[in-house]
């Protein structure tokens, strides 16, 4: 069955450490793969994206994450947190071309301590 | 700003009652996808339409419907309201040609209490 899960619902990091956000994917076709946040009371925005090509991606404030298809892994990481970067974040994941929907994990929510 | 509005923001309602739920897609998006946002079933996709006709569906109860116009915005009915259809409905839109990787970019959502 094709799933989508992030480790832990709960991360807490100090303000200027690494952050690192785990994403990992069951399919049976090649995936294309997403990151969004979601600010409180906001919808969500697209952080980055794989669709093919490089395996490693940047995205907006920051943010990359590399898909490693041997690991069935898409984790996110920034190098140094921001107070502004606590939020909820989402993995999703597209699986195939046309596919109709999002798939999505169950949310991390970054905690950034002073 | 997505370029994806929807209406009402928050909607508070009574068991039993019917409401809708209003989205305009960006302009040149084809696709409109229904997702709903509780704590315990997390985001869960609901229905998809494209260009006004059906193309997908996920889990979407009976007692909900959608449609897509020809402006191409879309609305969500839900009837029959319970207090479990509490959650927050996020309307996003896309492309999704046939050969594409269906990047969706979301609107605010609209936030539904049943009381």
């Amino acid at each position: 069955a094709q799933s989508v899960t992030q480790l832990g619902s709960h991360v807490s990091v100090s303000e200027g450490a690494l952050v690192l956000l785990r994403c990992n994917y069951s399919s049976s076709v090649p995936p294309y793969l997403f990151w969004y946040v979601q600010y409180p009371n906001q919808g969500l925005q697209l952080l980055l994206k794989y669709t093919t090509g490089a395996t490693l991606v940047k995205g907006i404030n920051g943010f990359e994450a590399e898909f490693k298809k041997s690991e069935t892994s898409f984790h996110l990481t920034k190098p140094s947190a921001h107070m502004s970067d606590a939020a909820e974040y989402f993995c999703a994941v597209s699986f195939g071309q046309g596919a109709q929907k999002l798939v999505f994990g169950q949310g991390t929510r970054l905690t950034i301590n002073p | 700003d997505s370029g994806v509005t929807q209406t009402p923001k928050h909607l508070i309602t009574a068991t039993g009652q019917r409401v809708t739920l209003r989205c305009s897609p960006r302009s040149g998006d084809l696709s409109v996808y229904w997702y709903q946002q509780s704590l315990d079933q997390g985001l869960q996709f609901l229905i998809q339409y494209y260009n006004g006709e059906e193309r997908a569906k996920g889990n979407i109860l009976e007692r909900f419907s959608a449609q897509q116009f020809p402006d191409l915005h879309s609305e969500l009915n839900l009837s029959s309201l319970e207090l479990g259809d509490s959650a927050l409905y996020f309307c996003a839109s896309g492309t999704s040609g046939r050969r594409t990787y269906n990047e969706q970019f979301f609107g605010p959502g609209t936030r539904l209490t049943v009381l």
